[in-house]
């Protein structure tokens, strides 16, 4: 069955380090993984999508993403860590030929001055 | 406004009372999607619509839960005998479908439900 793992509930951080959230994958195929934010009693915002192309994918508020193939994994990044990054953030893997997005279980982000 | 809105923002209901939970898409989205989420979790996919046809509807818990876009625009999710466990977030999402693959989810902020 194809799915998308966050192994870790919570992440916390320094403001200015920089930050990693894990997800890996298991889908048949090639990959379409997706990174979304939700801030407090908000819906999920888009941040960026890995289709095909560069293992590095460029996404919205400065994070990025690596896909890795061979550890099927599309770990969240970003280089300095700001206090207003602190939201939860979710994995998504696209199931279908119509955008249906599988969604992992979501890693909250707590970033301290 | 140009995102996804929900109404109503927040809804109580008593066990056994039926409900109804609006999603205005964004204007033009071809398709249209029903997500639930529980306190904690992760949104879990409860169906799907290209215009006002509903192409898959494999996530809908029960029979209880029925969903309608008759226009191919506004979007209905009904509850029909709403049970405790039906209570969390309902989340709407729209996206342009087209030449555009993998065209992103614009989601609305949510109805949350509470079934007491």
């Amino acid at each position: 069955a194809q799915s998308v793992a966050q192994p870790e509930d919570q992440v916390k951080v320094a403001e200015g380090n920089p930050l990693t959230v894990k997800c890996t994958y298991s889908v048949s195929g090639n990959p379409y993984l997706f990174w979304y934010v939700q801030y407090p009693n908000r819906g999920l915002q888009f941040l960026l999508k890995y289709i095909t192309g560069d293992n590095l994918v460029k996404g919205s508020y400065g994070f990025e993403a690596e896909f890795n193939k061979s550890q099927t994994s599309f770990h969240l990044k970003k280089p300095s860590a700001l206090v207003s990054d602190s939201a939860l953030y979710f994995c998504a893997v696209r199931l279908g030929g119509y955008n249906k997005l599988i969604f992992g279980a979501g890693t909250r982000l707590a970033v301290h001055p | 406004g140009a995102g996804v809105s929900q109404s109503p923002r927040y809804k109580v209901a008593k066990r056994g009372q039926d409900v109804a939970l609006r999603c205005d898409p964004i204007s033009g989205h071809v398709s249209l999607f029903w997500y639930q989420q529980a306190l904690g979790q992760g949104p879990e996919f409860l169906t799907y619509f290209q215009n006002e046809a509903q192409l898959d509807k494999s996530g809908l818990p029960s029979d209880r839960f029925f969903a309608e876009r008759p226009e191919g625009s506004v979007s209905t999710l009904k509850i029909q005998r709403t049970q405790q466990e039906d209570s969390a977030v309902y989340l709407c999402a729209s996206s342009y479908q087209g030449e555009v693959e993998s065209a992103p989810l614009h989601f609305g902020n949510g109805t949350r439900l509470t079934v007491t």
